[in-house]
């Protein structure tokens, strides 16, 4: 389904620690799911992604972790820096045709 | 390797012109895609073209607005009759023809409707 609009959620950290953002997705048939982040005037970023066969993958500094029981996607970011200040989106995916999450944006403290 | 280009970043209309966005995809890239964005919220699916073939059209309005992705040359996101409420960021991304890889996405036109 469409993703809908919504005033966007907040998280803010402090700089070094650890982040975690959450998303729910909408299809229990989404086969590949993406993180991306998002900076002001900026088209979205691919950070990483994850395929139905998995459950975790790791990257730099950034794991993906996901629950398909729950339709639970989850992005974590280690050692939190002041350039990771942006809004990330998950999005899913199924043959091709990708759907975007609200969004979350990170505010990081220094 | 350039990414996905898309001009203008910025483009004004008056309400009832016509507004055009071109997006060339990254080298390799065959499918296009086009979202729409509005301040503090996320990216709303348009429209998904494959060279010369619209494949999905179900996000975007059935009038006024048009997409094209032909055999030679950018795609292209046509908005005629344009009202306050399109005002916009348009963003346009490109993916290879296999399945399950990610889109890569341009920096956007910034639509403004006087």
């Amino acid at each position: 389904g469409e993703s809908v609009g919504l005033h966007l959620p907040t998280l803010s950290v402090q700089e070094g620690d650890n982040s975690i953002i959450n998303c729910a997705y909408s299809n229990s048939a989404s086969d590949y799911f993406i993180w991306y982040k998002q900076e002001s005037g900026k088209g979205p970023q691919f950070i990483i992604d994850i395929r139905s066969n998995m459950d975790k993958r790791q990257g730099q500094r950034v794991t993906v972790l996901l629950n398909k029981t729950v339709k639970h996607l989850s992005l974590q970011i280690a050692a939190t820096q002041p350039g990771d200040s942006a809004v990330y989106f998950c999005a899913e995916t199924l043959n091709n045709d990708m759907r975007f999450g609200a969004g979350t944006r990170l505010t990081v403290k220094p | 390797n350039a990414g996905v280009m898309q001009n203008p970043r910025h483009l004004v209309r008056r309400r009832g012109q016509e507004a055009r966005l071109r997006c060339s995809p990254m080298k390799g890239h065959s499918h296009v895609y086009w979202y729409r964005q509005l301040p503090e919220e996320g990216l709303k699916f348009m429209v998904y073209l494959q060279k010369e073939n619209i494949i999905d059209e179900s996000g975007m309005p059935k009038e006024r607005f048009s997409a094209e992705f032909p055999k030679e040359g950018p795609s292209i996101l046509r908005i005629q009759q344009v009202v306050r409420g399109d005002s916009a960021a348009y963003f346009c991304a490109s993916s290879r023809q296999v399945s399950n890889q990610p889109q890569h996405f341009g920096d956007g036109t910034r639509l403004s409707i006087l």
